[in-house]
């Protein structure tokens, strides 16, 4: 799998929108970029993913870029209760292969 | 619909003994995996499973034996636990198509002494 970069922390304000950056270079043209998030002592929970074209759902958006060697995931209205590890992942659309964890971003939402 | 269910929630153990971390779904789920994850990392593939009867290695499978009999279940087995293996075990399964997303369950969290 192609590998990722992430912020190490993030911070934001409540109400605002939290645009969390992920690099991946070296992603190959039939791989997704996915992204998970874990809040604290639960499982991870997946929120979107995308191969080309945005995408929107009701937890967030997912924007890639024209080459694909980046993303950005948004939450439009960030809560406290979005503070949580955030984790973009980029694996083949191929059936049988695993989902490759990195470290991924701690965001932390204030009031 | 339960989900991806894990059982059991905690277990402290000693060095030496062997126990085994159970993990079912009823999403009738082809793809199976197991993650372990330790203080300030990111969670990393011990083993999957992609149907029943076929199993393969993760990242880090040493120490950790698994088996496949039924598409609902996947047990996680320690043959003789050490405390390197003191951790917070997950489970997760997706349907094995293209790009679905995954399911985890809530963690098995693991104290060996």
């Amino acid at each position: 799998d192609a590998k990722t970069t992430q912020p190490t922390s993030m911070d934001c304000a409540e109400g605002r929108a939290a645009n969390l950056p992920c690099n991946h270079s070296t992603i190959s043209g039939n791989e997704y970029v996915y992204w998970y998030r874990q809040i604290h002592s639960q499982g991870p929970q997946y929120i979107i993913h995308g191969l080309k074209n945005n995408e929107t759902n009701e937890m967030a958006s997912l924007i890639i870029t024209e080459d694909r060697k980046s993303s950005t995931l948004i939450l439009p209205h960030a809560t406290l209760r979005d503070t949580a590890v955030y984790y973009c992942i980029v694996r083949p659309n191929q059936a049988g292969t695993a989902l490759i964890f990195g470290k991924g971003t701690t965001l932390s939402v204030s009031s | 619909n339960a989900g991806v269910t894990q059982t059991p929630k905690f277990q402290v153990l000693k060095t030496g003994q062997s126990m085994t971390l159970q993990c079912a779904q009823d999403m009738n789920h082809e793809y199976m995996s197991w993650y372990r994850q330790d203080p300030g990392m990111g969670l990393r593939l011990i083993h999957y499973s992609v149907g029943a009867g076929i199993t393969d290695q993760g990242e880090v499978p040493n120490g950790y034996n698994v088996s496949r009999s039924t598409t609902e279940d996947f047990p996680l087995r320690l043959l003789s636990a050490a405390p390197s293996q003191t951790s917070v075990y997950f489970c997760a399964s997706r349907r094995n198509a293209g790009d679905q997303p995954q399911h985890f369950g809530d963690g098995t969290r693991l104290s060996i002494l």
